[in-house]
């Protein structure tokens, strides 16, 4: 399955514990993109990369939460210190960035991890 | 502000009957509007994409249209399969500055289709 891959598929920790999620976009992506959902709701966009930059960053992104490009692939998305407001579907895209925009490019969803808070 | 809203929430039909889905946007400036289908537990997926001089964008049994004037955009469905029950998802993007365009998500139209 060359699709994106994110993992894992759920997670249930207890209220202040820190996670990680991983993902794994479409190879020859260059963007790469977290969002969060929650229940009955569109996705919210939490930040962007373009290769290893992480370029934009929304208000919702706390300083709790933490994502990472390294190497310009996979990406991972840390949040310290979780609390009950975290629980939610978050969700990872990837896209191909072609002469520097990519409005006509769809996203690739991933599946989503979705994260419970006990 | 920059919204999207769809209507309405949740809708129920029949297998094999057609429904329309409703998008409402005040977008600006505006570069394009996706659809997309969301199973439940799944990510979305893309069905449709319409700039601003498309009216109109057909993928099997599901016909989009937009009216940029109105800011208006609909998902028709035709002939309706019990695999058709998902989330759909209206997403606008905002033309920026920056060579990234900001997306904005409408928040789903719930469909279920039953036998």
């Amino acid at each position: 399955d060359t699709g994106v891959s994110q993992n894992p598929r759920h997670k249930i920790t207890k209220r202040g514990q820190n996670v990680t999620f991983r993902c794994d976009p479409i190879s020859e992506h260059n963007r790469l993109y977290w969002y969060r959902q929650t229940l009955g709701q569109g996705p919210e966009f939490l930040t962007y990369f373009q290769n290893e930059a992480q370029l934009e960053k929304s208000r919702l992104l706390s300083d709790r939460f933490s994502a990472e490009r390294p190497k310009g692939s996979f990406s991972t998305l840390e949040i310290q210190r979780t609390e009950q407001g975290d629980s939610a579907m978050y969700l990872c895209a990837s896209s191909l960035a072609l002469d520097g925009q990519d409005s006509n490019q769809p996203q690739h969803f991933g599946d989503g991890t979705r994260l419970s808070i006990l | 502000k920059n919204q999207v809203e769809q209507s309405p929430q949740s809708l129920i039909i029949l297998e094999g009957k057609n429904c329309t889905l409703q998008c409402n946007y005040t977008v600006s400036p505006f570069s394009n509007l996706r659809w997309y289908k969301q199973d439940t537990g799944r990510g979305p997926v893309s069905l449709t994409i319409m700039t601003f001089s498309e009216n109109t964008k057909s993928n099997g049994r599901y016909t989009a249209t937009l009216d940029a004037d109105t800011k208006q955009s609909s998902l028709h469905i035709t002939a309706s399969q019990l695999s058709d029950s998902a989330s759909y998802i209206c997403v606008v993007s905002l033309r920026m500055k920056t060579s990234y365009d900001k997306v904005i998500f409408g928040p789903g139209t719930s469909l279920s289709v039953i036998p």
